[in-house]
């Protein structure tokens, strides 16, 4: 079966300090892996996918298949970061997203 | 605004009533997604739709649920005889379905929360 593991509920930073969300993933196929970020008051939206290899408002997250992790990274956290943070694992030809339980970021001034 | 809406926001509902929640997704948007989310937890995924076709449905929907695309647009999700675990927010989110799913983007709405007395 199919999960998504993010082992942190809360993560608190300070305003220019690096910031790693570790999302650890089990599944037997070729994981299409994405993170998606609730901000307050807002709705869920896509902040990046795995295939796109790009950085989006400075996060970045590489596959790392031998571990079976999609760590979300950023080197200077700001505080407009602060967010929940999930990440969600799609799998073959049905679409669906599994989702992990969210981690909760929260960037101090 | 031209996003997903749902509808309603908020509902109430006593312990064996029936509860009904519709969802709009963007307009040209072929794919529809239901997700459950309870508190402390991710989505949970429920069902979802290509065009007017459920392709799937999770084991988490009971025989209680009940979901309907009619013409390929919007969607409605029915609860029957409702009970107090299916207080959670229900979710709705549509995509475009070109490119495989590991470019798919899928686009949430706001949600809306069922509180069950």
């Amino acid at each position: 079966a199919q999960r998504v593991t993010q082992p942190e509920k809360l993560l608190s930073v300070f305003k220019g300090a690096p910031v790693e969300l570790k999302c650890n993933y089990s599944y037997s196929g070729s994981p299409e892996l994405f993170w998606y970020v609730q901000y307050s008051r807002q709705r869920l939206q896509l902040l990046l996918r795995h295939i796109s290899r790009e950085s989006i408002k400075g996060f970045t997250a590489d596959l790392n298949k031998g571990e079976t992790s999609f760590h979300l990274k950023k080197p200077f956290a700001q505080e407009e970061d602060s967010a929940m943070y999930y990440c969600a694992l799609g799998r073959g030809s049905n679409y669906k997203l599994t989702f992990g339980k969210g981690t909760l970021l929260t960037v101090n001034p | 605004d031209t996003g997903v809406s749902q509808d309603p926001r908020h509902k109430i509902t006593k312990r064996g009533q029936n509860v009904t929640f519709r969802c709009d997704p963007i307009s040209e948007h072929n794919r529809l997604y239901w997700y459950r989310q309870t508190l402390g937890q991710g989505p949970e995924f429920l069902t979802y739709f290509q065009n007017e076709a459920q392709l799937e449905k999770s084991r988490l929907l009971s025989d209680r649920f009940s979901a309907e695309r009619p013409k390929g647009s919007f969607s409605t999700l029915e609860i029957q005889r409702t009970e107090q675990g299916d207080s959670a927010m229900y979710l709705c989110a549509s995509s475009l379905g070109v490119g495989g799913p590991s470019r798919e983007t899928q686009y949430f709405g706001p949600g809306t929360r069922l509180l069950v007395l």
